[in-house]
């Protein structure tokens, strides 16, 4: 089984800055992707990047980026310039690859409160 | 782009009440999930259908049942609802058939009160 490990319950950060959320993973597979999904007010999960184990390269989309480690188990977030409409519950998640119906294994959630 | 569409939003319902949430999820999209989300904790997975066949169980109570219609719509069936089942409920859909669309994407979900 998976294990998702969030350390972090909850984070500030003052607009304009940068924030990094924390996430490490246990698990025996070897090809599997890991997301990271925001949760804002309305309690709407909304994705906000995805990474396939089986890539170096880090993704990103545009103010949001990871830092994958895959020996380490380790998949962080990074927030450039933070904006208001950031504030909200982000959880790291993981599936089982290669096959579409494989479900989500979400770790606890870190809060994150943006101040103006 | 469309999304996933849950209905209802709301629902309330007293103790041992029966409940029906609804799912179609985005268009061209064969998989379908739920998850149970209770206050401050994170989404757990309930079960989910791949091309109109459970494909994935986990830890969802008998008392509930669902299924995936030939037009790929799914329905949660709640019945002899306790106060613990109070829960935003989500569906999430994907697609099987490419790699790239593994992303599950949810609905907003449906907020179950049970009284």
């Amino acid at each position: 089984a998976q294990t998702v490990t969030q350390s972090q319950p909850e984070m500030s950060v003052q607009e304009a800055e940068t924030v990094t959320l924390s996430c490490t993973y246990d698990t025996s597979e070897n090809n599997y992707y890991l997301f990271w999904y925001k949760q804002p007010p309305s309690r709407q999960m909304i994705l906000v990047i995805r990474q396939e184990a089986y890539k170096q390269q880090n993704a990103t989309e545009n103010r949001f980026s990871v830092n994958f480690q895959k020996a380490a188990k380790s998949f962080s977030l990074k927030i450039s310039d933070s904006q208001l409409g950031d504030t909200a519950m982000y959880f790291c998640a993981f599936m089982k690859a290669p096959r579409g119906y494989s479900t989500l294994t979400f770790g606890k959630g870190t809060m994150l409160l943006v101040s103006p | 782009a469309a999304g996933v569409i849950q209905s209802p939003r709301h629902l309330i319902k007293e103790k041992r009440e029966t409940a029906t949430l609804k799912c179609y999820p985005i268009p061209r999209h064969d998989t379908v999930y739920w998850y149970q989300q209770g206050p401050g904790q994170d989404p757990q997975f309930l079960i989910s259908f791949y091309e109109k066949m459970q494909s994935d169980k986990g830890s969802i109570p008998d008392r509930f049942s669902a299924q995936q219609f030939s037009d790929y719509h799914s329905e949660l069936n709640m019945s002899s609802l306790e106060l613990g089942d109070s829960a935003l409920y989500f569906c999430a859909s994907s697609s099987g058939g490419e790699p790239s669309t593994d992303t599950q994407y949810f609905g907003p979900g449906t907020r179950l009160t049970v009284l």
